[in-house]
């Protein structure tokens, strides 16, 4: 097992189209986090999923963002009708259930809405 | 809901100069962690802290948890160039979500 693996690596879609990006966890980690990056700021949290369970959704999405991890392996992270204040770099992490334990981050989607 | 300040938010050292990152909540937190996301890169876990008063040593590097936990401190001792990047501490709020601060990015002068 190699890490954190994520796809694309770089997306460009034009304003109003649909994109979808796809994360896979470290194969035996249960939980799997959706963050949101823009150049000079920290992650922003987006969603996270304990195994197939979304358990939680930041308020700050609208319904345009939609998050699916179906047997509780990979995700996917689903972007409705795209603006440009979406273009950034979105990372998935995951890491094992037990206690405090680090997250590994996946190297990111840069999306960029033209 | 639950937050974590960090500061400074830049600090630019010449090389071999010491360099401190702190964070600070309003409420007791649960554990720290510290990342490291070099130039263009994804977060890196360096440690975790979750004892009161605890302080962990990784080389050059001394991380601080606070004896109320609810502040932590990184610290590098002359610092090289490779250190450069943003270095982020994060708690685990009760629900399992990860919580990170504004980070601090580094600056080294050769």
């Amino acid at each position: 097992d190699t890490g954190v693996s994520q796809d694309p690596r770089h997306k460009i879609t034009k304003r109003g189209q649909n994109v979808t990006f796809r994360c896979d966890p470290i194969s035996e980690h249960n939980r799997l986090y959706w963050y949101r990056q823009t150049l000079g700021q920290g992650p922003e949290f987006l969603t996270y999923f304990q195994n197939e369970a979304q358990l939680e959704k930041s308020r700050l999405l609208s319904d345009r963002f939609s998050a699916e991890r179906p047997k509780g392996s990979f995700s996917t992270l689903e972007i409705q009708r795209t603006e440009q204040g979406d273009s950034a770099m979105y990372l998935c992490a995951s890491s094992s259930q037990t206690g405090y334990t680090e997250a590994f981050f996946g190297q990111g989607t840069r999306l960029t809405v033209v | 809901g639950q937050q974590v300040m960090q500061i400074p938010q830049y600090q630019h050292v010449q090389e071999g100069e010491d360099f401190t990152t702190y964070c600070n909540s309003s409420t007791t937190l649960s554990n720290i962690q510290w990342y490291k996301q070099r130039p263009g890169g994804h977060p890196v876990f360096l440690i975790q802290l979750v004892k009161s008063g605890e302080v962990k040593k990784q080389k050059r590097l001394t991380f601080q948890f606070g004896e109320a936990k609810k502040n932590s401190s990184l610290h590098i001792t002359a610092t090289q160039t490779t250190d450069v990047g943003t270095y982020f501490c994060v708690t685990t709020s009760n629900t399992g979500k990860l919580i990170f601060g504004q980070g601090t990015t580094l600056q080294v002068k050769p």
